[in-house]
């Protein structure tokens, strides 16, 4: 069954940087576009970032523009968020996505992983 | 930006009682036959949850008593039959052009 696995989140500073990272598995990583969704503590969700298949092609939400760095490794089926110059607004649970059946899709197992930026 | 606006944004409802949420989008979701609209529901405690994808088709394991409709700007996720384990918020999402947009969640509750 596909699962995606969110890890590296934690406390940073203002300013500060962190990586995300997102383990796929049960697909092929490949042949997908994969991105990043985030939620604030008790708000809504926002998309974050997408990224295509060979990592040629790249969108981001004008909040993170010039600050976070979609990525992916096809070999290790992972996909990171670098995230610098953090913010307090940053602060949220952040998932992993991919297309499924032409439509975007939350892996309904997954916990996320929280970036809170705090000083 | 595609704006998404739902509502309402609270709803009560009563067990075995239908429900309805409605979702409209600033510009036209449909795009080579398709019509980009999705829904998802996420339960206190969990991650969200895709239940319809392209306005209306159901995602594996999603009960049949959950619907999806709608053309254009104005779509609508219907049950049938409301359920103690659908207590959550719903979205729907529009992910037809780029940036990707949420509505801002409708709380069902029983």
């Amino acid at each position: 069954e596909v699962q995606l696995v969110e890890s590296g989140g934690g406390l940073v500073q203002p300013g500060g940087s962190l990586r995300l990272s997102c383990a796929a598995s049960e697909f092929t990583f490949s042949d997908y576009w994969m991105g990043w969704v985030r939620q604030a503590p008790g708000k809504g969700l926002e998309w974050v970032a997408n990224i295509k298949q060979d990592g040629s092609e790249k969108q981001y939400v004008d909040s993170v523009k010039g600050r976070f760095t979609i990525s992916r490794d096809n070999a290790k089926k992972s996909l990171y968020l670098q995230m610098n110059s953090l913010r307090a607004e940053d602060t949220a649970v952040y998932y992993c996505v991919r297309p499924n059946f032409g439509s975007w899709w939350f892996d309904p197992r997954g916990q996320g992983t929280l970036v809170t930026v705090s000083s | 930006d595609v704006v998404m606006t739902q509502s309402p944004l609270s709803l009560p409802v009563t067990l075995g009682q239908p429900a309805s949420i409605s979702c409209t989008s600033s510009q036209s979701l449909v795009y080579s036959g398709n019509t980009y609209l999705n829904w998802f529901q996420q339960r206190p405690g969990q991650s969200p949850r895709r239940l319809i994808y392209k306005l209306s088709n159901r995602d594996s394991g999603v009960p049949d008593r959950f619907s999806g409709s709608g053309s254009g700007t104005d779509f609508t996720l219907k049950i049938s039959r409301v359920e103690a384990e659908d207590v959550g918020v719903y979205y729907c999402m529009q992910d037809k052009d780029w940036p990707h947009t949420f509505g801002q969640g409708t709380k069902l509750e029983i």
